[in-house]
């Protein structure tokens, strides 16, 4: 069935570099997504990459892509305090444009 | 200039009214959805619509019931309010269906059911 999986927390000291990580089961996944969610506010289109890419860059971000393990993970590099948020990892699927998201990791950035 | 808008951002009401949230897009997007956030921030699809069409439909009681008048616009109107229902609402769009576009959401709605 569809699921994505994401461990739930992440804490790093301001200036390192955080990993989140994400499985997902859908294989025919045209896209994988990054939002990301302040406290109060919607989701926010962070990154996402096409499915025969292993890795995409923008910026801080970096986007890994292991199709053969179904694993995605997010890096950003220089993590501040603004980075702050809850991340979700989201699949594509059903063929509409359906995400199917995780349960979203909450990073804690301190100082 | 926001892009997908949420109407009203607070909605607190009591067990067995009915109530509705609306919602708007002015980026001409085709595709607009709702998506239920619940007290452990899990999102869950509930509806979509593409050109004025419902394309899908989760297993989402009969009490809500989604209305697109036209492309800009999708409202979601909820009978029979339940304390369940309590959650944060998202209203989203995307150019297009089928998984080629992201989606961009709006800043939801949090109803409260007391």
């Amino acid at each position: 069935g569809e699921d994505v999986e994401q461990s739930l927390f992440l804490s790093v000291r301001e200036g390192d570099s955080s990993v989140i990580n994400c499985t997902y089961t859908d294989s025919s996944s045209t896209y994988l997504y990054w939002y990301k969610q302040e406290p109060g506010a919607g989701l926010q289109l962070l990154t996402y990459i096409f499915s025969n890419m292993d890795m995409k860059q923008d910026q801080r971000l970096t986007v890994l892509l292991n199709k053969k393990d179904k694993h995605l993970s997010l890096r950003i590099a220089d993590t501040q305090t603004g980075d702050s948020a809850i991340y979700f990892c989201a699949e594509t699927s059903g063929g509409y444009n359906k995400l199917i998201f995780g349960a979203g990791t909450r990073l804690a950035v301190h100082p | 200039d926001t892009a997908v808008s949420q109407t009203p951002k607070y909605l607190v009401t009591q067990m067995g009214n009915d109530k509705s949230i609306k919602c708007e897009q002015n980026l001409g997007h085709d595709t607009m959805y709702w998506y239920k956030q619940d007290s452990k921030k899990f999102l869950k699809i509930m509806f979509s619509y593409n050109n004025k069409e419902l394309i899908i439909n989760e297993t989402v009681p009969n009490r809500f019931s989604p209305k697109s008048p036209d492309k800009a616009h999708l409202n979601l109107h909820i009978n029979s309010l339940e304390l369940g229902d309590s959650a944060v609402y998202f209203c989203a769009s995307s150019q297009e269906p089928g998984g080629n576009s992201p989606l961009h959401f709006g800043n939801g709605t949090r109803l409260t059911v007391t």
